[in-house]
């Protein structure tokens, strides 16, 4: 079992619409979380860290569930320009930076 | 500097060559991350500094990788021989400390011919 895991799509949504991302980890020691989007031949860059309470920027929602190991990302009224590939990221009890291979998203008009 | 800063950008070499990748982090930062990237993969880690030293080398693939980080701060990530299969995005990435946001350079695209 990967130590990071997320379904890497694509996701195909219609503009508008509400669209949610899981990620699950292995290690229940596992201390920070964050969610990163890399656009096509791009660096990742962060895009929202992901707290026990759950976090709102936006259009966008991270909550975490430890008791379940997942993190989650929530999309709301998606545009054109959210199409890219979210990469889900855990920092382990180490402080080593564990990656999820990425979920493609591609909004379409 | 206000960013993590790679060099080349872009570099092409033929098989057999060595190649050496630059990363200058920002001023300050104390971990410092390389990963590559093959196209339309997910990162694949290679090795981790904490100040100089490198607590984690276990993504090297091969011997013909090295890394040495000085004076805390600017890395260089050498490859010897190198091989059709190391095309790929070199990405660095920094943090000041373990366990924050680390932020990306745009990384060093290489392509051996």
């Amino acid at each position: 079992r990967k130590e990071v895991e997320q379904d890497p799509g694509p996701f195909n949504v219609p503009e508008g619409a509400t669209v949610a991302f899981n990620c699950t980890y292995s290690n229940s020691a596992s201390q920070s979380f964050f969610w990163y989007r890399q656009d096509c031949r791009k660096e990742p860059k962060l895009l929202m860290s992901v707290y026990s309470s759950g976090n709102e920027d936006g259009r966008f929602t991270a909550q975490l569930n430890r008791a379940s190991q997942y993190i989650s990302l929530l999309i709301r009224d998606s545009k054109l320009s959210d199409s890219a590939t979210y990469l889900c990221v855990v920092i382990d009890s180490n402080y080593q930076l564990i990656w999820g291979a990425g979920t493609k998203l591609i909004i379409k008009p | 500097g206000a960013g993590v800063s790679q060099s080349p950008s872009n570099k092409v070499t033929e098989k057999g060559k060595d190649v050496e990748l630059r990363c200058d982090p920002i001023s300050g930062h104390t971990a410092l991350y390389w990963y590559r990237q093959s196209l339309g993969q997910g990162l694949e880690f290679l090795i981790y500094f904490q100040g100089n030293s490198a607590p984690d080398k276990s993504g090297l693939p091969s011997d013909r990788f090295s890394a040495e980080r000085t004076g805390g701060s600017v890395s260089t990530l050498t490859i010897q021989r190198t091989q059709q299969e190391d095309s790929a995005v070199y990405l660095c990435a920094s943090s000041s400390s373990t366990g924050l946001v680390y932020t990306f350079g745009s990384g060093t695209r290489l392509t051996v011919v």
